[in-house]
């Protein structure tokens, strides 16, 4: 399965855009990129997910590289709420049921 | 929307008793995965059930079992409990199991092994 790396922390100024940037150079051509959050051990919360394309809903935007080898999610307007651990997750080629989860961005998002 | 339930929340138990969790899917969803979340470390993958069987498995201790029932829900069995199974474990479903059947979580149980 592809590892992927993130920075371990992040800050955002509320209202401003969140950024989180991971790392797959490992991916293969049929493993999608997930990404969910997780709130002060709440369940891990599903955002995006997507393949090759961009891809936008109501709560994120994700935009994958050509070489799909990195991706960014983009938070347009970051709130106190948003403050979690946000993992970017590969899922597993062959077997498809698991999540490996790295260890995430810590994203603190500041008055 | 309905999520996927978890009970108990919270739960206490002694070292070498044994404990069971239930997860119930979100309607319809008919695959399971139960994962375990120690202190300040990432959820780790447990074991997982479509329609009643198993589909794969994880770290999990010889100590752990699960099982799958025909109404969907599933129970983690926890035996011999040592201190090091304090943790939260999370349950999350889907519907199917291919490659982009999203997982939804539930809340969590808190496991406290004294």
């Amino acid at each position: 399965d592809a590892k992927t790396t993130q920075p371990p922390s992040m800050d955002c100024a509320e209202g401003r855009a969140a950024n989180l940037p991971c790392n797959h150079s490992t991916i293969s051509g049929n493993e999608y990129v997930y990404w969910y959050r997780q709130i002060h051990s709440q369940g891990p919360q599903y955002i995006i997910h997507g393949l090759k394309n961009n891809e936008t809903n109501e709560m994120a935007s994700l935009i994958i590289t050509e070489d799909r080898k990195s991706s960014t999610l983009i938070l347009p307007h970051a709130t106190l709420r948003d403050t979690a651990v946000y993992y970017c997750i590969v899922r597993g080629r062959y077997n498809f049921n698991k999540f490996y989860f790295g260890s995430g961005t810590k994203l603190n998002v500041k008055p | 929307a309905a999520g996927v339930i978890q009970s108990p929340r919270h739960l206490i138990k002694e070292k070498r008793e044994t404990a069971t969790l239930k997860c119930y899917p979100i309607p319809r969803h008919d695959t399971v995965y139960w994962y375990q979340q120690g202190p300040g470390q990432d959820p780790q993958f447990l074991i997982s059930f479509y329609e009643k069987m198993q589909s794969d498995k994880g770290s999990i201790p010889d100590r752990f079992s699960a099982q799958q029932f025909s109404d969907y829900h599933s129970e983690l069995n926890m035996s011999s409990l040592e201190l090091g199974d304090s943790a939260l474990y999370f349950c999350a479903s889907s519907f199917g199991q291919g490659d982009i059947d999203t997982q939804y979580f539930g809340p969590g149980t808190r496991l406290t092994v004294l």
